[in-house]
């Protein structure tokens, strides 16, 4: 069974730009959640997904983030118009309905320059 | 969910045992340990979680006091592949525990 995956490993982007992050949950698994890790912090929680639902989205900023997990097909979380601020490594995690320990995927590191 | 408080960081001996101290003081009755860990440039890795009973898996063993106000994870052999920050978390069960809050962990580093 395959882990969590992750696609770009890493992105580059410009200010200004538009970033989109996919995260493939482990077979089976139909819970997402994406947490943020800005350079020398802790991992912060931003949003928890089931199919086609957005269950808690209360660490997400305001503007200029969305996430979505559509019924067919991976977990997006897109970031528009970046600034330098979002540079970070993003991670998603998965778990399988009634089953509560997340299995995190190897990360997506964003660089905005 | 509770807060945890750990070491930031400790040495350990390759080969020998690590013991990670982690208090929650403040814990509820329903909530659980969990504890996770990250080497450098990857992303966490679950170890192991528990509520009241010591638990244990092919990765470690958890400990945790009768109060349940402190745990102590246990690596029995610790190798230099186990460097890593190591992350102490309560959690409620249910969606009300969807949020993994992640604190500053404990810096281990497992020297030759």
């Amino acid at each position: 069974n395959a882990g969590v995956m992750q696609n770009p490993r890493h992105l580059v982007r410009r200010r200004g730009q538009e970033a989109r992050l996919r995260c493939s949950p482990m077979k089976g698994h139909s819970h997402v959640y994406w947490y943020r890790q800005l350079p020398e912090e802790g991992l912060k929680f931003m949003v928890y997904l089931q199919k086609e639902n957005i269950i808690d989205e209360s660490g997400m900023p305001k503007e200029r983030f969305s996430a979505e997990f559509p019924k067919e097909g991976p977990s997006i979380l897109r970031i528009q118009q970046v600034v330098r601020g979002d540079s970070a490594a993003y991670f998603c995690a998965s778990s399988p309905p009634y089953q509560e320990t997340q299995y995190f995927g190897p990360g997506t590191r964003l660089l905005v320059l | 969910d509770a807060k945890t408080t750990q070491p930031t960081s400790m040495d350990c001996a390759e080969g020998r045992a690590a013991n990670l101290p982690c208090n929650h003081s403040t814990i509820s009755g329903n909530e659980y340990v969990y504890w996770y860990r990250q080497i450098h440039s990857q992303g966490p890795q679950y170890i192991i979680h528990g509520l009241k009973n010591n638990e244990t898996n092919e990765m470690a063993s958890l400990i945790i006091t009768e109060d349940r106000k402190s745990s102590t994870l246990i690596l029995p052999h610790a190798t230099l592949r186990d460097t890593a920050v190591y992350y102490c978390i309560v959690r409620l069960p249910g969606a009300a525990g969807n949020k993994l809050t992640f604190g500053g962990g404990t810096r281990v580093l497992v020297k030759p």
